[in-house]
């Protein structure tokens, strides 16, 4: 199984709302990324989590929160979002950079538009 | 900085014909990715390129790598309207925590017209 699901697939949000979204993947994989896609343009990272510990964060505005409670699932919590962060956000897992391939296996993502 | 450029970044073509999708980066990266991704859609995993001279096929679609040129191509063959989506090369860096990141090239979007 080489799935990796999302919730919700769209949300509308205010600016003064708190939403999460949510992630979870179950081929045992031990990374975890966040990315933010606008229309035509390629993902950007935001945030990499390695056995459950935070290891990037790309200088992500402090309105979005990750949080990872356990090996198969990461969050990403929103407040006081900006229009602008209206996007496409994809979660992905992967296993730890080793000698073996480590594909980053992607979500259908959320749509999210910020109002 | 570091850069991922993929050309061209459009591309129409009829079907039935051949072309290629030249991906050039600017560090060094013995990895390198290739997704698909359809309008709407999320990415598709294409192939893993792992070293220097690594071809992979898979269909219509081969890719290789070459690390010395710092260049990936991937060369569609006999196009078909089902190829029609945008492709995106990534590389992996390290990074100062150890951990590697992608970095994705600039997409080009494949119309294949009947």
């Amino acid at each position: 199984d080489t799935e990796v699901t999302q919730t919700p697939k769209h949300l509308v949000m205010g600016m003064t709302n708190k939403k999460s979204l949510k992630c979870e993947q179950h081929m045992g994989h031990r990374a975890m990324y966040w990315y933010k896609q606008k229309a035509k343009k390629p993902p950007e990272l935001m945030f990499v989590y390695s056995y459950e510990k935070l290891s990037i964060n790309e200088s992500v505005p402090s309105r979005f929160s990750p949080e990872c409670p356990n090996s198969s699932l990461l969050n990403l919590h929103l407040h006081a979002l900006q229009p602008e962060d209206s996007a496409l956000y994809l979660c992905a897992s992967s296993e730890p950079r080793t000698s073996h391939p480590d594909t980053q296996y992607f979500g259908p993502g959320t749509r999210l538009t910020v109002l | 900085e570091l850069k991922v450029e993929q050309n061209p970044l459009f591309l129409s073509m009829q079907e039935g014909k051949n072309y290629t999708i030249y991906c050039n980066y600017s560090t060094t990266s013995d990895r390198l990715y290739w997704y698909r991704q359809d309008p709407g859609k999320s990415l598709e995993s294409l192939f893993v390129l792992l070293s220097n001279g690594a071809v992979k096929q898979e269909g219509r679609l081969m890719a290789s790598l070459d690390t010395k040129a710092r260049l990936s191509t991937l060369h569609i063959t006999a196009a078909v309207h089902d190829l029609s989506a945008t492709y995106f090369c990534a590389v992996d860096i390290d990074t100062t925590s150890g951990t590697y990141k992608y970095i994705f090239g600039t997409g080009t979007r494949l119309k294949v017209l009947a």
